[in-house]
């Protein structure tokens, strides 16, 4: 069935350092990966997002990479802050939209540390 | 721009009750699509209202309903609470039609408790 594995559940850095987190997908019709950061009392919040025909995209400190071959997808952080900490989810979605609709499916997220 | 809305913020009911949550969609948005979210874990897709049909479900039993309406607000409707139905509720919209972008946008969520 459709399943997002996400690794690690928890990450802790030093401020300053770089985070890495890495998903898994199982259904290759998916063509959209969205990246979302949740803190306490809130929803999820889109950080960054990635295509299906693109390899790699870049926002300011934060970056995500496919592989579409190997059905993986990643995030990295760089120079992380305090204000970074937070529970980030990867997703990946599949469907033309509109009447058709779509679906997307959530990694278990990772609870990033980021200590001063 | 208010962005995505939920209400109520919080719910308390006991086991066998009904409950409506609503959602409104940020401005312009003519989808909306409900998650359960379990404490520690990440969303789960319930469903998907396109033109006030449901387009897409996922592994909800059928005690989970919903409903859009013209202005493209929506509601989630669960009968026969459980235990289990204790989560974070959440509602994301996102722009329909033609396109092949999924971009949601997700409300605060709805934090329901079921004795």
């Amino acid at each position: 069935g459709e399943n997002v594995e996400q690794h690690p559940s928890t990450l802790s850095v030093q401020e300053g350092d770089s985070a890495v987190i890495k998903c898994t997908y199982s259904d290759s019709a998916s063509n959209y990966f969205p990246w979302y950061k949740q803190e306490l009392g809130k929803g999820p919040q889109l950080i960054i997002d990635i295509r299906s025909n693109v390899g790699e995209k870049k926002d300011q400190r934060i970056a995500v990479t496919l592989n579409k071959t190997a059905k993986h997808f990643s995030l990295h952080i760089t120079e992380t802050q305090p204000e970074d900490s937070a529970v980030y989810f990867c997703a990946a979605s599949k469907g033309p939209r509109g009447a058709g609709g779509f679906k997307t499916i959530f990694g278990a997220g990772t609870r990033l540390f980021v200590k001063a | 721009d208010a962005g995505v809305t939920q209400s109520p913020t919080h719910l308390i009911k006991t086991r066998g009750q009904q409950v409506t949550l609503r959602c409104s969609p940020k401005s312009g948005h003519d989808t909306v699509s409900w998650y359960q979210q379990a404490l520690g874990q990440g969303p789960q897709f319930i469903f998907q209202y396109y033109e006030e049909e449901e387009r897409q479900r996922g592994n909800f039993p059928d005690r989970f309903s919903g409903h859009q309406f013209p202005n493209y607000s929506s509601e989630l409707n669960v009968n026969a609470l459980l235990l289990g139905d204790s989560a974070l509720y959440l509602c994301a919209s996102s722009l329909g039609g033609s396109g092949t972008y999924n971009e949601q946008f997700f409300g605060p969520g709805t934090r329901l408790t079921v004795l």
